[in-house]
């Protein structure tokens, strides 16, 4: 079955500091790959995505991600994180060819000054 | 601009009510969604919908029910039977194509006393 995993439930960082945020999945073939960020109260907007081609993607708001076959791995960073960037970020997969998407659990990033 | 509109933002109903939730998006996507999110378990899929007359369940339809009558909205009606209905509820839809990601509203927050 499906599955996103996110290891880190919350996240510290300082201002200016980059950032790593993990994402690993479990799925048999090559999937589709999205970063979605959510600010308190709101929904979720998409980041950026991976489906095919070079694996490592550039998103909105400075962020880029790499795809790694090996390591069914997704992670996403930013060299220099910003205060506004405090948020919830979820992975998920978007599983071919049907409609199905399986989120992660989230992880909660704090921005200190 | 094109998006997907939740209302109302915040709800309050008594235990023993159904409730509705709005959900209606001008993408003129096909498929709609949606999610319950709470704390710490991401988002769980409740219900969706490929094509209007058609919906399937997700992962957690018990106590939930939908219609898709048109294209442009997709209802959710969270009844008396839901055991634990206070929650975030998302709704999303997607475009045609495997790789599209999901387009989300700004939620409704619903709370029963």
């Amino acid at each position: 079955a499906q599955s996103v995993t996110q290891p880190d439930i919350h996240i510290t960082v300082s201002e200016g500091a980059s950032l790593e945020l993990r994402c690993n999945y479990s799925y048999g073939a090559t999937p589709y790959l999205f970063w979605y960020v959510q600010s308190p109260g709101q929904g979720l907007q998409l980041l950026l995505k991976y489906f095919s081609g070079d694996t490592l993607v550039q998103g909105i708001k400075g962020f880029e991600a790499e795809f790694k076959r090996s390591q069914s791995s997704f992670n996403l960073r930013k060299p220099s994180v910003h205060w506004s960037d405090a948020a919830e970020y979820f992975c998920a997969v978007g599983a071919p060819p049907g409609n199905q998407f399986y989120f992660g659990t989230g992880t909660s990033l704090t921005v200190i000054p | 601009d094109g998006g997907i509109t939740q209302s109302p933002k915040y709800l309050f109903r008594k235990e023993g009510q159904n409730v509705t939730l709005s959900c209606e998006q001008n993408l003129n996507h096909d498929a709609m969604y949606w999610y319950r999110q709470d704390p710490g378990q991401g988002l769980r899929l409740i219900y969706y919908s490929q094509i209007v007359n058609d919906f399937q369940k997700g992962d957690i339809a018990e106590g939930y029910s939908v219609s898709r009558e048109k294209k442009e909205s997709f209802p959710l009606t969270v009844t008396s039977a839901q055991k634990n209905p206070t929650a975030f509820y998302l709704c999303a839809s997607r475009g045609q194509g495997a790789n599209s990601p999901l387009h989300f509203g700004n939620g409704t927050r619903l709370t029963v006393t």
